[in-house]
């Protein structure tokens, strides 16, 4: 098994640019995470989904839009990146909420935007 | 909002050496969870607690719910446990939102 896998590792934007990362499980989790972590601070959750066709919003979602169109995938989309967003996220997933479950992390994407 | 706070946040040990990592919360919790970031950016879960102790080899996790304040505990400490030890807390049942410290950054020295 991969666990959860995120694509990409790296990426540089400029002020405006849109992107999208993808988090992909093979776990059959029903729940799936987007944090960012940034120097000096805690991972902060951005969005999350409970289940397939379903999102919400976590602590940080302003600037961020996430679709959960298959089970295994979460998609974070940028729609025009600012430098604030400049960090590295990551991606989880849990097999029930969290009080039950461990989550388990993906790798991380670093993202830059100038 | 619940206000986590780990100490210490830089700890520096010998090989060999007993360590402590902190965690205090100010609001009543359902769940504590201990997690360790690898140098090369890897997240993993150790514990996940809401009462007593819980031991994973020389990882030894204790919550005091009345106090609002979880310990980390590794004993025997190794170069390969070198990391970043994050504490991460969750305020009630049916939450899907953890509340995160800043991390411990634990150098083991051999």
């Amino acid at each position: 098994n991969a666990g959860v896998t995120q694509t990409p590792k790296f990426r540089v934007l400029k002020t405006g640019q849109s992107m999208t990362l993808l988090c992909a499980q093979d776990m059959n989790h029903e729940y799936m995470y987007w944090y960012r972590q940034d120097p000096g601070m805690g991972l902060r959750l951005i969005h999350y989904s409970v289940g397939e066709g379903t999102t919400a919003k976590g602590e940080v979602p302003d600037g961020y839009n996430v679709s959960r169109l298959k089970k295994q995938n979460f998609l974070l989309g940028l729609e025009s990146a600012a430098p604030s967003q400049t960090s590295v996220y990551f991606c989880a997933s849990s097999y029930l909420e969290i009080s039950y479950n461990e989550q388990f992390f993906g790798p991380g994407t670093r993202l830059t935007v100038l | 909002k619940n206000e986590v706070e780990q100490s210490p946040q830089n700890l520096t040990a010998q090989e060999g050496e007993f360590i402590t990592i902190n965690c205090s919360y100010s609001v009543g919790i359902s769940a504590l969870h201990w997690l360790q970031q690898h140098p090369g950016g890897g997240i993993v879960s150790l514990f996940m607690l809401s009462s007593g102790k819980k031991k994973h080899g020389r990882l030894i996790a204790t919550i005091n719910i009345q106090e609002k304040h979880s310990s980390l505990h590794i004993t025997a400490s190794h170069p390969r446990d070198s990391a970043v030890y994050i504490c991460a807390v969750e305020s009630g049942a049916g939450s899907y939102q953890l509340t995160f410290g800043k991390g411990t950054k634990l150098s083991v020295i051999p």
